[in-house]
C-alpha cells in the first residue's frame, strides 16, 4: 500500500447508528487531517493532528469524534448523525516542518439516512 | 478574512483550445499557493506549489504562474484527459499547516 488509504470506500448510516472511519498514512508524514466535502462547497477542515496530537478542532460538533493513536492512522467517529452530514470526508497527510503539501486519500463517501 | 475564490466555475473547451483558471487569494502570511486535481470519486491530487510572485511550474500541458493577489492555471492543448476539477488552495503559516481552498473549477474537454 502506498500514499493515504481510507475505509470504507462508502458508507449509508441512519442517524441513531455508531460507525468509523479509518485513515491510515504510508508516507512516513507526522500531520494528519480529516476535511469535509460537500457539492459546490470548498474543503473545510475538520480537525489537524500534529505529532499524534489534537492542533486544531474547526467547531466541529461533537457528533464526530476523531481518535489519532499514532503518527500513521487516524479515526473519525461517528453517532447521531444528521442529513446534512451526508458528505465526502477526505484524509490527508503531511509532513511538518517544510514546505510538505497536503497528500489525500480518495475518501469516504457518506450517506446519512 | 482569509479567502480563495476561482473562477470560472465551471469551463467547456475543445481538445487543443487552451485556456487559463484563476484563483484569486486575499490572505496573510502567504507560505505558499497550491494546485490540486480532483477527478470524480477521488481525493485530490497534488499539482504544484508556488511561493513568490513570478513563480511559474509546469507539468506536461499544465503551467501554473503566482502574483500577489491570484495564479493562474494555463492549460495548452487540452486532452480530455484533462477533464477533472482544479483546486487551489493558500497555506497561511509554516507550522500550523493551515490551509484554506477555494471551490475549485470543473474542467470538461471535450474530443
Amino acid at each position: 500500500e502506498t500514499g493515504v488509504t481510507q475505509t470504507p470506500r462508502h458508507l449509508v448510516m441512519g442517524m441513531t447508528n455508531k460507525k468509523s472511519l479509518k485513515c491510515e498514512q504510508h508516507l512516513g508524514h507526522n500531520a494528519m487531517y480529516w476535511y469535509k466535502q460537500s457539492a459546490k462547497k470548498p474543503l473545510e477542515l475538520m480537525f489537524v493532528y500534529n505529532f499524534k496530537e489534537q492542533t486544531e478542532n474547526n467547531s466541529v460538533p461533537s457528533r464526530f469524534s476523531p481518535e489519532c493513536p499514532n503518527s500513521s492512522h487516524l479515526f473519525l467517529h461517528l453517532h447521531t448523525l444528521q442529513p446534512e452530514d451526508s458528505a465526502l470526508y477526505l484524509c490527508a497527510s503531511s509532513q511538518v516542518g517544510n514546505d510538505s503539501p497536503l497528500h489525500f486519500g480518495n475518501g469516504t463517501r457518506l450517506t446519512v439516512t | 478574512e482569509d479567502q480563495v475564490t476561482q473562477s470560472p466555475e465551471a469551463l467547456r473547451l475543445q481538445e487543443g483550445e487552451s485556456s487559463s483558471l484563476n484563483c484569486s487569494y486575499t490572505v496573510s502570511g502567504l507560505r505558499g499557493l497550491f494546485w490540486y486535481r480532483q477527478d470524480p470519486g477521488k481525493g485530490p491530487e497534488f499539482l504544484f506549489t508556488l511561493y513568490s510572485a513570478g513563480e511559474e511550474k509546469e507539468k506536461e500541458r499544465l503551467k501554473a504562474t503566482l502574483t500577489k493577489k491570484e495564479s493562474f492555471l494555463h492549460i495548452t492543448a487540452p486532452k480530455p484527459e484533462d477533464s477533472a476539477t482544479y483546486l487551489c488552495a493558500v497555506r497561511r503559516d509554516n507550522y500550523g499547516q493551515n490551509f484554506v481552498f477555494g471551490p475549485g473549477t470543473r474542467l470538461s474537454v471535450l474530443p
